[in-house]
């Protein structure tokens, strides 16, 4: 069963650097992924497909601060130079035959 | 610029349906797959359903399935999403999504800003 697991929680300074943790489910290891962002009371935003060698394809303009990179069955996302707006959920998603799957999200908390 | 903008949610009974619309526009509607997307208060992200451009190829969630209707509409660059047989776990913010890559299923490149859906007696 194709599955996505996320922290719920992560936290850091503003300036500072944090890297985010996707995991595929056994046996999918090979999937790409893509990153979304979800500000406060507003809808995701799209920043990034992240594929296993950790080639990525970043929306428009999203900033040189966000960048992908991948190992084995981990997916990441890493923010440089927090900002207070990077504050956020960060959901990935991923897809499989004739469905999408989510993970459960992490809260990323600048302080 | 790619704007999607949903609307016809609001406040629906139990066993009630609801029509919800996506309108498309700054790029060309009929060239790619659409989904549906839902967000339960305070949960996470819930993928719906998924309809391929020229409608050939259509998804659900188990969730959803034999209750909601995607269809699109190329000629008025818009999506649909009928909801039928509601229930309350059904209450949540629909956004659609526009996909990416070429597949049917694939990631998701831009999203509305989504309509809130509450079922409720």
């Amino acid at each position: 069963q194709l599955v996505l697991t996320q922290s719920p929680s992560a936290s850091a300074s503003l300036g500072a650097s944090v890297k985010l943790t996707c995991t595929l489910s056994s046996g999918h290891s090979s999937y790409a992924i893509a990153w979304h962002q979800q500000q406060p009371e507003k809808g995701p935003r799209y920043l990034m497909k992240l594929n296993s060698d950790g080639s990525h394809s970043k929306g428009d303009g999203i900033p040189d601060r966000f960048s992908g990179s991948s190992s084995g069955a981990e997916r990441y996302l890493t923010i440089s130079s927090l900002q207070s707006e990077d504050e956020a959920d960060y959901y990935c998603q991923t897809w499989g035959t004739g469905h999408v799957v989510f993970g459960g999200g992490t809260k990323l908390t600048v302080l | 610029e790619v704007q999607l903008v949903e609307s016809g949610g609001g406040l629906v009974k139990p066993g009630g349906s609801l029509r919800l619309s996506c309108a498309a526009s700054g790029f060309t509607f009929s060239s790619y797959s659409m989904n549906w997307v839902r967000q339960a208060p305070g949960k996470g992200l819930e993928w719906v359903s998924s309809i391929s451009s020229s409608s050939s190829y259509i998804y659900y969630a188990d969730s959803v399935k034999g209750r909601f209707t995607i269809s699109r509409d190329n000629a008025k660059n818009s999506l649909y999403l009928q909801m039928n047989s509601l229930r309350a776990e059904d209450t949540a913010v629909y956004y659609c999504a526009r996909v990416g890559g070429l597949g049917v299923v694939d990631y998701f490149d831009y999203w509305g800003q989504g309509t809130l859906v509450t079922v409720s007696s």
